[in-house]
């Protein structure tokens, strides 16, 4: 069946550097959708890309889906200790499948 | 954006007990929800599928006899773990598709952490 593959599982920076996590899928995907989990917290949804190579911007936060819809990218800039996480993603449609998520600590 | 409660919040039962958790879409009408199981540090687990009016879809693995499913309404799904073990605790959450042509993202409840002794 299908599955979501996210990497890395952990990611350390200091405050004010990048951070990039990397989904892939065995299936092409109909959607694919990212969710923030804050520790102690519920996912809470963040966007949604639809279509071949789409790219969304939200305010330093940059997601990717990639043309042949089987991959996304989310990408931090200059991250803040707010943005310290779990980043899921999420690919389907009736099924939803959630990649394993990539924790995000940022020292300050 | 679309709320979603979810009760109790944390749940403490005896072993052989059952336990009956709640999902509600409290501004729209739900006509999908999903169950996941969440271990500590770890992803989210679908466990099955709820539809309004039908009967719920479930994952492999997952028996449908211990955690069932009913989605009375457009705003109410519950799930009831049935004759509880300590290997069921764990960190329940629900999730409601707000019901719209393309769009596919889901509003979480914030979750039911469930403990047998």
């Amino acid at each position: 069946g299908q599955q979501v593959m996210q990497i890395p599982q952990y990611q350390h920076v200091q405050e004010g550097e990048d951070f990039t996590t990397y989904c892939n899928s065995s299936t092409t995907l109909s959607n694919i959708q990212w969710y923030k989990q804050r520790p102690g917290g519920h996912p809470v949804f963040l966007i949604q890309l639809v279509k071949s190579g789409e790219v969304k911007k939200q305010k330093r936060l940059t997601f990717q889906f990639g043309e042949a819809k089987k991959n996304s990218s989310l990408h931090i800039t200059a991250t803040q200790t707010t943005d310290v996480g779990t980043y899921f993603c999420a690919g389907g449609e009736n099924d939803m499948r959630f990649g394993a998520g990539t924790r995000l600590t940022v020292k300050p | 954006g679309a709320v979603v409660s979810q009760h109790p919040s944390r749940v403490i039962c005896k072993s052989g007990t059952s336990v009956k958790i709640e999902c509600r879409s409290l501004d729209f009408q739900a006509t999908t929800m999903f169950w996941y199981r969440q271990f500590p540090k770890q992803s989210l687990m679908l466990m099955a599928t709820s539809n309004e009016g039908s009967k719920a879809t479930y994952e492999q693995g997952v028996e449908k006899d211990k955690f069932l499913i009913n989605h009375a309404s457009l705003t109410l799904s519950t799930l009831t773990v049935t004759s509880a073990h300590p290997e069921d605790s764990s960190f329940y959450i629900c999730s409601a598709r707000v019901p719209s042509p393309l769009s596919y993202e889901q509003y979480f409840g914030p979750g039911t952490r469930l403990t047998v002794t």
